[in-house]
């Protein structure tokens, strides 16, 4: 299948600082990106959908000032958490839409985030 | 809105034993239906997936669906399970002309050798 890989898988940071995670689809084209944030022992939240060459959509309930996704090209999408702050700790999980299987999407290994 | 609910969120089976998880959605139009497999420590894998034509859907690793649109359910099967299914197993629903994928809260299953 697909290949979708994060950058870095694990973080730690000092309260205050941005933080900023890449995903990068490696062997196909996704016009469509989703950033998700998964809490311990619950499900993948969805935070927004991130679509080439235009402005992200975000979830309700999610700060847009506060998680910043550019989605620049065809195979990367990066998710900025600004001023992170302790309680933004969490699992960051990107997954990439590849059109080619139908709607199928393919998720990265995850990027787990501790702020101090 | 639309939902997806996994209803046993931690399975314990002996190995060799027959596994079902249940996975029911709410929405009332066309259905795309999804089961993703978390083994510990790596990420989401997909496991099988339905769009359309028959219902019985055969996966990776010996693992099957059935899609029941009459009762909005979307079960995962395997006849004979193995220690090394030992994972988490995430039910999800692509519906209507959306991209966006809902999750049920996934079933953790243990199984012991």
């Amino acid at each position: 299948g697909a290949v979708v890989s994060q950058h870095p898988s694990r973080v730690i940071c000092k309260s205050g600082t941005s933080v900023k995670i890449e995903c990068r689809s490696l062997d196909f084209q996704a016009t469509t990106m989703f950033w998700y944030r998964q809490f311990p022992k619950q499900s993948l939240m969805l935070m927004a959908t991130s679509n080439e060459g235009s402005k992200a959509t975000y979830e309700q309930g999610v700060e847009k000032d506060k998680f910043l996704i550019n989605h620049a090209s065809l195979t990367l999408s990066t998710l900025t958490v600004t001023s992170a702050h302790p309680e933004d700790s969490s699992f960051y999980i990107c997954s990439a839409r590849d059109p080619g299987t139908e709607e199928t999407q393919y998720f990265g290994p995850g990027t787990r985030l501790l702020v101090l | 809105a639309q939902s997806v609910s996994q209803h046993n969120h931690h399975v314990i089976l002996s190995e060799a034993a027959s596994l079902e998880l249940g996975c029911n959605y709410s929405y009332g139009g066309t259905v795309n239906l999804f089961w993703y497999v978390q083994y510990p420590g790596q990420h989401l894998q997909l496991l099988l997936k339905y769009f359309s034509g028959d219902p019985l859907v055969k996966g990776i690793k010996g693992f099957e669906a059935e899609f029941i649109k009459s009762k909005f359910s979307f079960n995962l099967r395997k006849p004979s399970v193995q220690w090394s299914d030992t994972a988490e197993y995430f039910c999800a629903l692509l519906f209507g002309g959306y991209q966006k994928v809902t999750f049920g809260t996934g079933t953790k299953l243990q199984v012991i050798p």
